[in-house]
């Protein structure tokens, strides 16, 4: 019973490459999302889905990509890093049925660019 | 547009009570959600509230004003576990984002 987990938990990479974090959950939510938290700012919502095949943007969505083949999995690809993209990125899942639409994050994936 | 306001830090000694306000401003409100999030760790769910009211759940309790566009969560007796931080969040009807505020910072003294 996994739940929801991320990787990889940590990734340093330099300006410019192309990253991409993993998020997995076993419930079979249909809602999952990808935060990004700074200091500060608490956590800010980058792209978010309904279902698989189905995505849309959030706050702050310039510069990353996502993609929902699958119900489990929702990568967040950084296509061209930069250096305001460190941060610590959490994704999350919510299967909306409950009154109190509930999100369960997973670990989160620190990532820093150089 | 929506925006939260919680205050950055509370510190607070062991056994004490701590109050954490939320005041909000978003169109089509439907509830007011809590979450913790001990350092390094992620958040996890603590409380909800879509009606007026105090709804407890253990030494933690919230509570919300819809007219008042106002809620709180209550810390009670409080331990050196509670020290993290605590982001109020806001739903709204027809949507299943949440909109998650700054964040408060609670340190717990001995």
């Amino acid at each position: 019973d996994a739940g929801i987990t991320q990787s990889p938990r940590y990734k340093i990479t330099e300006t410019g490459r192309q990253v991409t974090l993993m998020c997995h959950q076993t419930w079979s939510h249909s809602y999952m999302f990808w935060y990004r938290q700074d200091l500060g700012h608490g956590l800010r919502l980058i792209y978010y889905s309904a279902a698989a095949d189905i995505t849309d943007k959030g706050e702050v969505p310039d510069g990353y990509v996502v993609s929902r083949s699958k119900t489990e999995n929702f990568p967040l690809t950084l296509e061209s890093a930069t250096r305001s993209q460190t941060s610590v990125y959490f994704c999350a899942s919510s299967d909306h049925q409950t009154a109190t639409d509930t999100q369960y994050f997973g670990p989160g994936t620190r990532l820093t660019v150089l | 547009g929506q925006s939260l306001e919680q205050p950055s830090e509370v510190t607070a000694v062991e056994g004490a009570i701590v109050q954490i306000n939320c005041t909000y401003q978003t169109s089509g409100f439907y509830g007011l959600s809590w979450y913790q999030q001990h350092d390094g760790g992620a958040p996890t769910f603590l409380s909800y509230n879509a009606l007026d009211g105090l709804e407890e759940t253990g030494r933690f309790s919230s509570f919300l004003s819809r007219s008042d566009s106002y809620g709180y969560l209550l810390l009670q007796e409080l331990q050196m576990k509670d020290s993290a931080s605590y982001f109020c969040a806001v739903s709204r009807a027809n949507d299943y984002k949440l909109s998650f505020g700054a964040g408060t910072t609670v340190t717990v003294r001995a």
